[in-house]
């Protein structure tokens, strides 16, 4: 079975810091790719999804992520993280182009300002 | 926009109670999910439904079970709520392979 892993639990960083959050999933065939936030009291929100063509995918709020497929990996990245963007981020796989998602466990990030 | 909408914010329940988790989405999306959602577990995928009166177990269907009678609503459905199925709980719909949308979730407490 498909698995996610998000390494990073919590991070605490100060504003205009530089974020990345580590996502590798275990399936070796086709995958669909996805960044969802759930900002406090929120509702989850796509953030951004990669299908396929330019490995780097750009999302809303300044957010990009990278598919780097030898590594198994999509990784969120921001240049310069604002307090608004406490949050939680999940990374999400679906395999084989079918409809269902399969979530990492989170990570909580937290933006000191 | 799609919503999903969630019949209740919060709920408590007592041990032993029948629990209906009602979801409503108003986009005519075919596919529809329950999860629930618990600190560093993420998202985990208890039924799924890809078309009315269709479903189909995720990873941790039991004790639960659900209900898809028309095509816009899914219940969730605790036959006998105990104190470990305290969580919140999420709904979501997706057309295809477009990405989900998810309800503001259902939070549960079993005393």
């Amino acid at each position: 079975a498909q698995s996610v892993s998000q390494h990073n639990h919590h991070v605490i960083l100060s504003e205009a810091a530089s974020l990345e959050l580590g996502c590798n999933y275990s399936y070796g065939g086709t995958v669909n790719l996805f960044w969802y936030v759930q900002y406090p009291g929120q509702h989850l929100q796509l953030l951004l999804k990669y299908f396929s063509g330019d490995p780097l995918v750009k999302g809303i709020k300044g957010f990009e992520a990278e598919f780097i497929k030898s590594k198994f990996s999509f990784n969120l990245r921001k240049p310069s993280v604002q307090w608004s963007d406490t949050a939680e981020y999940f990374c999400a796989v679906n395999e084989n182009a079918g409809n269902m998602l399969t979530f990492g466990g989170g990570t909580r990030l937290m933006v000191k300002p | 926009d799609v919503k999903v909408t969630q019949s209740s914010r919060y709920l408590v329940k007592r041990t032993g109670e029948k629990v209906f988790l009602e979801c409503v989405q108003d986009m005519d999306h075919e596919n529809m999910f329950w999860y629930r959602q618990d600190p560093g577990l993420g998202l985990r995928l208890i039924y799924f439904s890809y078309d009315v009166k269709m479903k189909e177990k995720g990873d941790i269907p039991e004790g639960y079970s659900v209900s898809r009678e028309k095509k816009e609503r899914f219940s969730l459905i605790l036959e006998s709520a105990s104190t470990n199925q305290t969580s919140m709980y999420l709904c979501a719909s997706s057309l295809r392979l477009y990405g989900y949308t998810f309800g503001s979730g259902t939070r549960l407490t079993v005393v």
